[in-house]
């Protein structure tokens, strides 16, 4: 149990569907990211969010649409994706904004059909 | 080895044996790094970390190794375990974008019985 819970573990969806990810941290952390791991590729950083304040978009899709309504809960709304969107999300705290020692959730397995 | 962007490289060792992850980083500015380990299904759990100014580091059966002239970042495992088995990333804190760690494609480690 790392103190971050992602919910739901998997999530099938067509492409004209519209879902939500979500992202709960018990660790009294600042910040929260969403990040994105495909198959043999390295995790990359989506989102960043300090204080509920977004700090970095890192050249996201507007089909990924974050949302941070308090330091401890973290939303990834998803809609009209593609294919190419299935990965693994996973959700990640840290003390500051600095992405340093994140922890991690268990993550949520998207697959867009 | 380990090189961000390739191929999974895979590393098998006898339980109760060392083992040695590899990882190229690839700025000579960046000045953090961390190594986490990635268990099958669940997300990324932090291990250990260091900073530039330093060129080696000890956990509990863990040590790592920060060579900046060759940019290599090398994680040590004392007495290999069963439990040891997942892949292992490094990161390093890149310096060009604002706090984005960049982290490498990982090694794939197996530890036989």
């Amino acid at each position: 149990e790392t103190g971050v819970t992602q919910t739901p573990r998997h999530l099938v969806m067509g492409m004209t569907n519209k879902k939500s990810l979500k992202c709960e941290q018990h660790l009294g952390h600042n910040a929260m990211y969403w990040y994105k791991q495909s198959a043999k590729k390295p995790l990359e950083l989506m989102f960043v969010y300090n204080f509920k304040e977004q700090t970095e978009n890192n050249s996201v899709p507007s089909r990924f649409s974050p949302e941070c309504p308090n330091s401890s809960h973290l939303f990834l709304h998803l809609h009209t994706l593609q294919p190419e969107d299935s990965a693994l999300y996973l959700c990640a705290s840290s003390p500051r904004d600095n992405n340093e020692k994140l922890f991690f959730g268990s993550g949520t397995q998207l697959s867009v059909l | 080895g380990e090189s961000v962007g390739l191929h999974l490289p895979t590393l098998s060792v006898q339980e109760g044996d060392n083992s040695i992850i590899n990882c190229a980083y690839s700025n000579s500015a960046s000045d953090y790094f961390i190594w986490y380990k990635q268990e099958s299904g669940k997300g990324p759990q932090f291990i250990i970390d260091i900073r530039s100014n330093m060129d080696k580091r000890q956990g509990q059966r863990v040590t790592v190794l920060l060579n900046k002239t060759v940019k290599h970042l090398s994680l040590q495992i004392a007495a290999t375990q069963p439990g040891d088995s997942a892949v292992y990333f490094c990161a390093e804190n890149i310096k060009t974008n604002n706090n984005d760690m960049r982290f490498g494609a990982g090694t794939r480690l197996t530890v036989k019985p």
